[in-house]
């Protein structure tokens, strides 16, 4: 079945730099790539998505790229604030199959 | 504003204890979820329901069990609570169709077992 590794497990960055989170995924029929973001307190929140047929995705200071010939996809955050801090998942499926594979989790602090 | 409602935020249950997990969502979602979130190991499924009674068995089923008896509710159920199910647990849910894997998840209902 289909496995997703993510990393780093953490990453500390001062506000105003940018943060890149990765993820490897092993099954090659899979075809859409979320992250979601979790803040303290709260449930996970999709922040953006891609699927096979494109090779980046931006919306405004953040981005994701997929290379599905490495079989990875990243996710990319620009001139990073504060409230940018938080546990993001990145996952994996096939299609519109229900079934989501989540990565381990990269908690994200911001420093002032 | 759309919403996945947890009916508890936080549990604390005794082994042995059959313990009720409540969900409800707002937004006439055809799919909701049952994960588990522990550190290091992300978000695993446990139960899956694609409509009004009918269910399926996620990746982590052991141990519990679930119930969908209106399309707005989905409760998880622990028949014998055990330590090793102190977790989080977060509810979700999905359209049907194309939009099965776009998740909407509830804040989430932390269970200690002592």
């Amino acid at each position: 079945g289909e496995n997703v590794e993510q990393h780093p497990s953490t990453l500390s960055v001062q506000e105003g730099d940018s943060a890149v989170i990765k993820c490897t995924y092993s099954d090659s029929a899979s075809n859409y790539f979320p992250w979601y973001k979790q803040e303290l307190g709260k449930g996970p929140q999709l922040i953006i998505d891609i699927r096979s047929n494109v090779g980046e995705k931006k919306d405004q200071r953040i981005a994701v790229t997929l290379n599905k010939t490495a079989k990875h996809f990243s996710l990319h955050i620009t001139e990073t604030q504060p409230e940018d801090s938080a546990v993001y998942f990145c996952a994996a499926s096939l299609g519109s199959s229900y079934k989501l594979i989540f990565g381990s989790g990269t908690r994200l602090l911001v420093r002032p | 504003d759309v919403k996945v409602t947890q009916s508890s935020r936080y549990l604390v249950k005794r082994t042995g204890e059959k313990v009720f997990l409540e969900c409800v969502q707002d937004m006439d979602h055809e799919n909701m979820f049952w994960y588990r979130q522990d550190p290091g190991l992300g978000l695993r499924l446990i139960y899956f329901s694609y409509d009004v009674k009918m269910k399926e068995k996620g990746d982590i089923p052991e141990g519990y069990s679930v119930s969908r008896e209106k399309k707005e509710r989905f409760s998880l159920i622990l028949e014998s609570a055990s330590t090793n199910q102190t977790s989080m647990y977060l509810c979700a849910s999905s359209f049907g169709g194309t939009g099965a894997n776009v998740l909407t998840f509830g804040a989430g209902s932390r269970l200690t077992v002592l």
